[in-house]
């Protein structure tokens, strides 16, 4: 148990629908990365947060959105998702907001498939 | 922009040594790192190296970088059948005001013949 954790584990909707992943960072942690990970893209950066602020986004599309709560908990939210959606969505959590040399923890992951 | 290079694909004997490359472009990059994802699961810290080291040794781990061709190496040494897996190669850059991210190669997959 690497301390992040991620739910649900697994997912399964159909196109044009709305799913809600979350995240609990490992204790102590105050950034949290979302990644997608999918057989052609590989691993792609999608967002993080420090504190409860938005740092930086990277590969997010415009259906998507994230935020992170005042307990540090995060929440990525998918709408009116596409067959090409289906990936693993992971989230990871660092101490400090430039990360360290420990880099990142991640979860076990969020399988989604659209159907 | 960043990007990370890595060989999409190796298989070794049990026993043997394997190495894993990555190239990588972000000649700021402070860390680089490693990790194992294993089947069905996250992706697990394996080792990491300070840009101003040239070797680091953890184990049967070794990473060797050379900064001036930005290329970096994992060899396992003595390499057993739990370490099939797919390694990912990662350089934290910067994403601005003060923010660091890892961008990852596609990763290797490593394949462990008994």
């Amino acid at each position: 148990d690497s301390g992040v954790t991620q739910t649900p584990k697994h997912l399964i909707t159909a196109t044009g629908q709305r799913v809600t992943l979350r995240c609990s960072p490992r204790s102590g942690d105050l950034s949290v990365y979302w990644y997608q990970q999918s057989l052609d893209q590989g691993l792609q950066f999608l967002i993080q947060y420090y504190n409860g602020e938005e740092r930086a986004k990277g590969n997010i599309l415009e259906r998507f959105s994230a935020q992170q709560f005042p307990d540090l908990h995060s929440e990525l939210n998918l709408s009116s998702l596409e067959l090409g959606d289906s990936a693993l969505y992971f989230c990871a959590s660092s101490v400090a907001l430039a990360g360290d040399g420990y880099g990142y923890t991640f979860g076990s992951g969020t399988r989604l498939t659209v159907v | 922009g960043e990007d990370v290079e890595q060989s999409l694909f190796l298989s070794v004997r049990e026993g043997d040594s394997s190495v894993i490359n990555c190239t990588y472009t972000d000649s700021s990059s402070t860390y680089l790192y490693w990790y194992k994802q294993e089947p069905g699961a996250g992706l697990q810290l394996l080792t990491y190296i300070f840009s101003n080291m040239d070797m680091k040794q953890d184990q049967r781990l070794t990473v060797l970088l050379n900064k001036k061709d930005k290329h970096l190496s994992l060899r396992i040494a003595d390499t057993q059948t739990g370490d099939s897996a797919i390694y990912f190669c990662a350089e934290k850059g910067s994403s601005g005001a003060g923010s660091y991210q890892l961008t990852f190669g596609k990763g290797t997959k490593l394949s462990v013949i008994p």
